[in-house]
Parts: structure tokens; sequence; C-alpha cells
């Protein structure tokens, strides 16, 4: 157990929809990593957060957005879903000053149908 | 080109055979490089971490890094079932926004 939770563990939504996937990190872990990791274009970095601040961006879509909130949780949120966004989705954390080392959660299967 | 390429496999060994895993990039920016396994519907975890150039061993794991050729390497000795997963090898540059390049993963079968 890596200590990052995510929820939901599976998600189903049609197209055109809009989705939350929430993370929660690593007891004092201030850095938050969304990655989306697909067959065709494998783990792919979106975004990172750190204390709550934007601190770099990735290969996100304008669709998607995501904060960190005061207690360092992070949401994720997709909309205008379309069926190119079914892909697992992974939140990962990091101890200041040692960024390589992620700890990742269980992932968010997201199927859009 | 992909900044990181990895050889795709799928890689299948009987136990207790040594496992070599590669990975080639392009950008010589990079300094820090990793290993991570991913078990089937898991996250990736963290295996070896490496700053630029050299050797670091770890139990049954030796992680090597080429940075004139631009190449690294895992190598897995006296390979078990339980090693049965996905590699992914993963680099990023210096400097503060440290996202990870990930390879593409080799899919690795141990069988008993």
């Amino acid at each position: 157990d890596s200590g990052v939770t995510q929820t939901p563990k599976h998600l189903i939504t049609a197209t055109g929809q809009r989705v939350t996937l929430r993370c929660s990190p690593r007891s004092g872990d201030l850095s938050v990593y969304w990655y989306q990791q697909s067959l065709d274009q494998g783990l792919q970095f979106l975004i990172q957060y750190y204390n709550g601040e934007e601190r770099a961006k990735g290969n996100i879509l304008e669709r998607f957005s995501a904060q960190q909130f005061p207690d360092l949780h992070s949401e994720l949120n997709l909309s205008s879903l379309e069926l190119g966004d079914s892909a697992l989705y992974f939140c990962a954390s990091s101890v200041a000053g040692e960024e390589g080392k992620l700890f990742f959660g269980s992932g968010t299967q997201l199927s859009v149908l | 080109q992909k900044e990181v390429e990895q050889d795709p496999g799928p890689l299948s060994v009987p136990e207790g055979a040594i496992v070599s895993l590669n990975c080639t990039y392009s950008n010589s920016a990079f300094q820090y490089f990793m290993w991570y396994r991913q078990y089937s519907r898991k996250g990736p975890e963290l295996l070896m971490y490496t700053y630029s150039s050299g050797n670091k061993e770890d139990g049954r794991f030796t992680a090597q890094v080429d940075k004139s050729s631009k190449y690294i390497s895992l190598f897995i000795r006296d390979s078990q079932p339980s090693d049965s997963a996905t590699y992914l090898c993963a680099m990023s540059l210096s400097g503060s926004a440290r996202q990870l390049t990930f390879g593409s993963g080799t899919q690795l079968t141990v069988l008993p």
C-alpha cells in the first residue's frame, strides 16, 4: 500500500458528461501529480500541484482541470467526456525535494461509453 | 520519435534467469533515472532511483545508466514468478518542474 488513496476505483459514464476523480496523498506529502495511462499513449503526465498551487503542467486537455485543497487532497475534473478519454487515471505524491520518487495510488479506471 | 524508447516486449523467461530491461532516450538534459514496476491493475511502484551515470544495486536489482550512450538498463538476477509485471523506465530533467517522462513499459513474465 503506497499510502495514496484514490476514489472511485471504477467510473462508467457517457460521452459529454463530467466526472470528478479524488486523491488523498500520503501523509506529509505536499506534491500531488495526476497521470493518465492508456494503451496507446502509455503513462502521460497531466499536472502537478504543490501545497495548493499549480507547479507544472503536462499534456492536460483544456476540458480537464484540477485543484488541490488546503487539506492537500486533490481533485481532477474531466468534462465534455469523449470516448478517447477512457483510461486509467493515477494520482501520485512525492516528498519535497525528491520529486522523482513518486508514490502512486491504485488508479481510477474511467470508461466513457 | 518519442523522447524515451523502451523495448516493448513482452518478455518471458524461466524462473532463475537473469533479465535485462532497457531504455534509450534522446534528451541529454535528463539527469534523474528511475525504474518503476507495475502489477496488473495497480499503480506503478518505484524500484530504483539513480542520479546521473553509474550503477546502483538493490538486492536482486541493478540499475545502470550510461549518459554518453543515452541508455539505461535494469537487471534482475534470480528472477521469480513474483517479478512478473510491467517495468517502466522514467527520467526527468534537473530543475524544479520534475515531471517524469515514462517509457511505454516492458511486460515481463517469469515462468515457474
